[in-house]
């Protein structure tokens, strides 16, 4: 099976700097991703990491440790429009589920 | 179309009627997969189709859920019985393929609000 642990909620300042961190147990690992929610509304995509280090996009970086079976988000300038849940979801290609495994999410609050 | 598109966006019940969601993923999309939403939780994995075949249902809860994707395309999510603790939001999410290659990104739905009195 697979465990995937994040904080659940964090709290930020607009303009600043916020790391949601993301550790994970699975076999077979085979990609991470991060995804956005807002309240009511569809899981948006908006990294993926499948080799160790850091991926670049935009104000939103995300960095994985095979190894250490962990990753983090990392997301610059923040705006209130951030204000969202973020999920971290592994897949793997063990023999159990094949789909994206889901942590429970982290609500991050961006106040002004 | 465009996105994945999912009806109704809100089904009010009563326990122990049968629902129907449906699913109608973005054109082109092989795998179709359904997911379930409760408040405050991340999505959790119930079934994923390759085509019009179920490749894994292990996250169904129990035999009073069944899905469903007879050509390929469209999916319906069908709930027999229906308990209280039925309620959340029923997402389904699509992608190009089911494989190890790539990032193959899941593009989900708005969902499925269903509430069970």
């Amino acid at each position: 099976g697979q465990n995937i642990d994040q904080p659940t909620e964090m709290t930020a300042t607009e303009g600043a700097i916020v790391q949601i961190n993301c550790t994970y147990q699975t076999s077979g690992f085979n990609g991470l991703f991060w995804y956005q929610q807002h309240a009511g509304e569809a899981p948006t995509f908006l990294s993926y990491n499948v080799l160790d280090g850091l991926e670049e996009k935009g104000r939103f970086s995300s960095f994985l440790s095979r190894s250490k079976g962990y990753s983090y988000l990392l997301l610059k300038e923040l705006q209130m429009k951030d204000s969202a849940s973020y999920l971290c979801a592994v897949r793997a290609m063990d023999t159990g589920r094949r789909a994206l495994t889901f942590g429970s999410g982290t609500r991050l609050q961006v106040q002004p | 179309g465009a996105g994945v598109s999912q009806t109704p966006s809100n089904k009010v019940t009563e326990k122990g009627k049968y629902v129907e969601l449906r699913c109608d993923p973005i054109s082109g999309h092989t795998a179709l997969y359904w997911y379930r939403q409760s408040l405050g939780q991340g999505p959790e994995f119930l079934i994923y189709f390759q085509g019009t075949g179920a490749a894994d249902d292990s996250g169904l809860p129990n035999d009073r859920f069944f899905a469903v994707r007879p050509e390929g395309s469209v999916s319906t999510l069908k709930i027999q019985r229906t308990e209280r603790g039925d309620s959340a939001v029923y997402l389904c999410a699509s992608s190009p393929q089911f494989g190890f290659s790539g990032a193959n990104v899941l593009t989900f739905g708005a969902g499925s609000r269903l509430t069970v009195l």
